[in-house]
């Protein structure tokens, strides 16, 4: 048990739609990445935060946003959704600066499905 | 060229064997990562390691900088060891770059 919890667990969307996906941090944790993992494939970084402040982005276009709020808790915000966005999302926190070498904490991951 | 590629891809082994799984990256790291994901998504940190080796339980890891690999060894494997094993490097900056993955299946 990392401590670190998603929601919701399963969602379906249709092509257009806007989603938010919820993470719960464990208590402390400064830092939180989110990344996108498609079926069969290793997690790619979408961006991080780290006292509420985006500290670094991977290659996901604009449609994809992120809020850090003070406790502890965070959002993935993806608009216009398209069929390709259908894959697993994980958060992850840590307590270190980004670009520490602190262990990262992964929650269970939020399957989104897009129709 | 993947930055970071693992191997096998996938790995059928009898309980009781010893598994090597593989990993070799193409950048500079600060850390690597062994991870370990069951079906359903949720993912395990296993070890992280800049240098040397580390041992937890009937794990081992080991890192070799100047060659740019590592590799994850599990001895005596069990069936519950079975999931998919993901190693993701930590290069400048503060994103990790994720492997593929090795599913490991370990039959009884």
């Amino acid at each position: 048990e990392t401590g670190v919890t998603q929601s919701p667990t399963h969602l379906i969307k249709t092509r257009g739609q806007q989603v938010t996906l919820r993470c719960s941090s464990q208590s402390g944790h400064n830092t939180v990445s989110w990344y996108q993992q498609a079926l069969g494939q290793g997690p790619q970084f979408i961006f991080q935060y780290y006292r509420e402040e985006e500290n670094g982005r991977g290659n996901f276009p604009p449609r994809f946003s992120g809020l850090q709020f003070p406790n502890y808790s965070s959002e993935l915000n993806v608009n216009a959704l398209e069929l390709d966005d259908s894959a697993l999302y994980l958060c992850a926190s840590s307590w270190g600066l980004a670009g520490s070498t602190d262990t990262q904490y992964f929650g269970p991951g939020t399957r989104l499905t897009v129709l | 060229k993947n930055e970071v590629e693992q191997s096998p891809q996938n790995l059928t082994a009898q309980e009781g064997e010893f598994i090597t799984i593989n990993c070799s990256y193409s950048v500079g790291i600060s850390a690597l990562h062994w991870l370990q994901q069951h079906p359903g998504g949720g993912i395990v940190s296993l070890f992280m390691l800049s240098s040397g080796k580390k041992k937890h339980g009937r794990l081992i890891a080991t890192i070799n900088i100047q060659e740019k690999h590592s590799s994850l060894h599990i001895t005596a494997s069990h069936p519950r060891d079975s999931a998919v094993y993901i190693c993701a490097v930590r290069s400048g900056g503060n994103k990790l770059v994720f492997g593929a993955g090795t599913i490991l299946r370990v039959k009884s």
